[in-house]
């Protein structure tokens, strides 16, 4: 059974305009952690937020933010007035349990293309 | 010093060849990984070392065989790879978390990968 679900392959938003982007995600663990990745065409992974299952509140960082709905499994990322170098693939990936050294689970990822 | 680095960035080897990939980090994590990415998939697990011993082999084939010489460097040693093989090659760094702990900086670490053609 899929871990994660991402369920837009593809994604257009105007520029400065905001986006989400959607994730599902899986599991029986009570401790886990949601992270949002930005691959651009480069191919370098670059770390955007983290939300872990006990947080409260939802993560920011700078112009992303994760949408935590802890009941629906899902941690969407809203990134805010969009630019044009946030053309790029987006993964949502989950950690299970606290073990040091647990995988990285990843999803089928979202490619977003932002208009001028 | 907050990042992975990968070496080579890009590597094309014939089908009996031996050739190594490299990663080194030296943020004091403990626990390293490999990771094959095909085009425009996401990237899928090989292997995890955790404190220097490997904790987790994803079944990859034996062609490829993954090292962890000390705490900072990671190789992955490839011999006899077919071109099916041919893929991004990430090498990620991950530091102790604990669930309840928020801090700015608490995702794995990747490197920019060794972009691998097998010929």
């Amino acid at each position: 059974a899929q871990k994660i679900t991402q369920t837009q392959p593809g994604m257009f938003v105007q520029e400065k305009e905001a986006v989400t982007l959607d994730c599902t995600y899986d599991t029986s663990d009570q401790s886990y952690g949601l992270f949002w990745y930005k691959q651009p065409s480069s191919g370098e992974m670059i770390f955007l937020i983290y939300q872990g299952s006990y947080d409260e509140q939802n993560a920011t960082e700078g112009r992303y933010s994760l949408n935590f709905q802890k009941a629906r499994k899902s941690a969407n990322l809203v990134i805010s007035a969009s630019q044009l170098g946030d053309s790029a693939m987006y993964f949502c990936a989950m950690r299970e349990g606290l073990e040091y050294g647990n995988k990285l689970v990843f999803g089928a990822g979202t490619i977003l293309r932002v208009k001028s | 010093d907050t990042e992975v680095t990968q070496t080579p960035k890009h590597l094309v080897m014939g089908m009996t060849n031996k050739k190594s990939l490299k990663c080194e980090q030296h943020m004091g994590h403990r626990a390293m990984y490999w990771y094959k990415q095909k085009a425009k998939k996401p990237p899928e697990l090989m292997f995890v070392y955790s404190y220097e011993k490997l904790s987790i082999n994803e079944s990859v084939p034996s062609r490829f065989s993954p090292e962890c010489p000390n705490s900072s460097l990671l190789n992955l040693h490839l011999h006899a790879l077919q071109p099916e093989d041919s893929a991004l090659y990430l090498c990620a760094s991950s530091p102790k978390l604990r669930a309840t702990e928020v801090t700015h900086n608490y995702g794995y670490t990747f490197g920019s990968g060794t972009r691998l053609t097998v010929v």
